[in-house]
């Protein structure tokens, strides 16, 4: 089966510009993941929809960054304005969800590299 | 709170040592799910094992193996014979009630020739 998909790949902007990312879920995921991983730490939450629904955005910076799940497939992350504190790697992962705690067809991307300068 | 630790920042063997990752945990779930992933240089999260708060057993997969101890809230990580190819982060993660994973730090792991 196809895997998550991510675009684009690397991306390099100035501070207190804009961007956004793109994620394209394994078919049939109910859950979708954002994950921020900055150089050296491990990945960190930063939102998570069931469906077209957030569960958990409590980690997401809403005054700069949103993430949206149109129609419960695909998914937007932007960060408006971005900061050099932002630079790091944006993963994406998707999972079957709710009744499938057990890893159970959890996939990561390939992720998304922003440097911010 | 859920919290994941893992206390060795960075390792460096030599080819054919075994080497230990440690993984601490902290939960209040009676049911979890506990996890390694190895992350490469080129930086795709890869999966190597899931186990479940029920399931004490030790794990071997090849040269791979894995100690989970409840009572010290462990879920050690053994590579056997180790290979340059081995070098990676290698992280410990544990899944939360709503699904979603918390990471440790990772620790990278050199093998040298």
């Amino acid at each position: 089966e196809a895997g998550v998909a991510q675009s684009p790949r690397y991306k390099i902007i100035e501070k207190r510009q804009s961007v956004a990312f793109w994620c394209n879920p394994i078919s049939g995921h109910a859950t979708l993941y954002w994950y921020q991983q900055i150089l050296g730490q491990g990945p960190k939450l930063l939102i998570q929809f069931q469906n077209n629904g957030v569960v958990d955005d409590s980690q997401l910076p809403k005054d700069r960054f949103s993430a949206e799940r149109l129609k419960g497939v695909d998914s937007t992350l932007k960060i408006q304005p971005a900061k050099l504190e932002d630079s790091a790697v944006y993963l994406c992962a998707s999972s079957l969800g709710e009744g499938h705690r057990a890893n159970y067809g959890y996939t990561f991307g390939s992720g998304t590299r922003l440097t911010v300068v | 709170a859920q919290k994941v630790t893992q206390a060795q920042t960075e390792i460096s063997v030599v080819e054919k040592e075994d080497v230990t990752l440690d993984c601490v945990y902290e939960t209040r779930d009676t049911t979890y799910y506990l996890f390694w992933y190895k992350q490469p240089p080129s930086g795709e999260l890869v999966f190597l094992i899931r186990r479940n708060s029920f399931d004490e057993q030790n794990e071997i997969s090849g040269r791979y193996s894995w100690n989970f101890q409840k009572s010290t809230s462990s879920f050690n990580f053994t590579i056997t014979a180790s290979q340059v190819v081995d070098s990676a982060v290698y992280f410990c993660a544990l899944l939360n009630s709503g699904y979603a994973l918390n990471f440790g730090k990772g620790t990278s792991l050199l093998v040298t020739p």
